[in-house]
C-alpha cells in the first residue's frame, strides 16, 4: 500500500513570493490533515478535511494561506505571499474512519530567505 | 484546550539498555487517544504505539510499552533492548472524541549510543 505522498520534498522561496504544497493520501483515507512543524517544535495543525469539506481551519492564518480539496482525495496548501516566519516542514497526513491513527507523507521543507 | 508536555528535550543511553519517555497531559475529556510518533532524521513520522483512554491495560508493540496513569494524566514510553535505529525524536500526541487532529508534545530527541 502507497503512504501519504508529498511534494516537493524542498522549497526555497523569497519573501512576498507564492508557494503550493501537494499531498496525495492513502487511498481511501477520507480524512486529511495539514500540520506546520518549526524547527525544534511538535507538529501543529493548519487545517483538517472531511472528505472535501474543511471542519478545522481555525488555526490557518487566513489572510495568507489557503487549502483545497478537490474530489476529496489530493489536496493542496498554499502561501501568498511568503513571510520569513513561514519557514518550517508542512506535513500532510491521512486516516480512515474513526480509528484516530494518522499516517504521515515525508513533509515539504520550505525556506524562505 | 488540551495540552501535551514533554519534560526531557533529550536522552542518551547505551545500546540494549532500556530508556523511558516522559509525557504529561491536560485535557477536561474522559474519551480520548494517546499516541507515541517517532521522527527519524528523514522527517517521516511513524506511529510507535497508541492507547485509547477507556482501556486500562497498557499497549505493547514489540519492544515498546507504555505506562498509562489515566488519574494522574501520565503516558510515558518505555523501549526495552534499544537499538541504534531507534535514534529519533519521538513525539507524545493526544487526540480527542472524534477525527481531530493530534495535539503534539515538543519532542524527546532520544540518541541511542553504540
Amino acid at each position: 500500500e502507497a503512504g501519504v505522498v508529498q511534494s516537493p520534498r524542498y522549497k526555497i522561496i523569497e519573501k512576498k513570493q507564492p508557494v503550493a504544497f501537494w499531498c496525495n493520501p492513502i487511498s481511501g483515507h477520507n480524512t486529511l490533515y495539514w500540520y506546520r512543524q518549526n524547527l525544534g517544535q511538535g507538529p501543529e495543525l493548519l487545517i483538517r478535511y472531511e472528505n472535501e469539506e474543511a471542519v478545522d481551519d481555525s488555526q490557518l492564518p487566513k489572510d495568507r494561506f489557503s487549502a483545497e480539496r478537490l474530489k476529496g482525495v489530493d489536496s493542496t496548501l498554499k502561501i501568498q505571499p511568503a513571510e520569513l516566519g513561514d519557514s518550517a516542514v508542512y506535513l500532510c497526513a491521512s486516516s480512515f474512519g474513526l480509528t484516530r491513527e494518522q499516517y504521515f507523507g515525508p513533509g515539504t521543507r520550505l525556506t524562505v530567505t | 484546550a488540551q495540552t501535551v508536555t514533554q519534560s526531557q528535550p533529550e536522552m542518551s543511553v547505551q545500546e540494549a539498555e532500556t530508556v523511558t519517555l516522559s509525557c504529561t497531559y491536560d485535557t477536561s475529556e474522559n474519551n480520548y487517544y494517546l499516541f507515541w510518533y517517532k521522527q527519524p532524521p528523514s522527517r517521516q513520522m511513524i506511529l510507535v504505539i497508541r492507547q485509547e483512554a477507556y482501556k486500562q491495560q497498557n499497549a505493547t508493540e514489540n519492544r515498546f510499552s507504555v505506562n498509562f496513569q489515566k488519574a494522574a494524566k501520565s503516558f510515558s514510553l518505555k523501549i526495552s533492548d534499544s537499538q541504534l535505529g531507534d535514534t529519533a525524536m519521538y513525539f507524545c500526541a493526544y487526540s480527542g472524541g472524534g477525527a481531530d487532529g493530534l495535539t503534539f508534545g515538543k519532542g524527546t530527541h532520544l540518541i541511542i549510543q553504540p
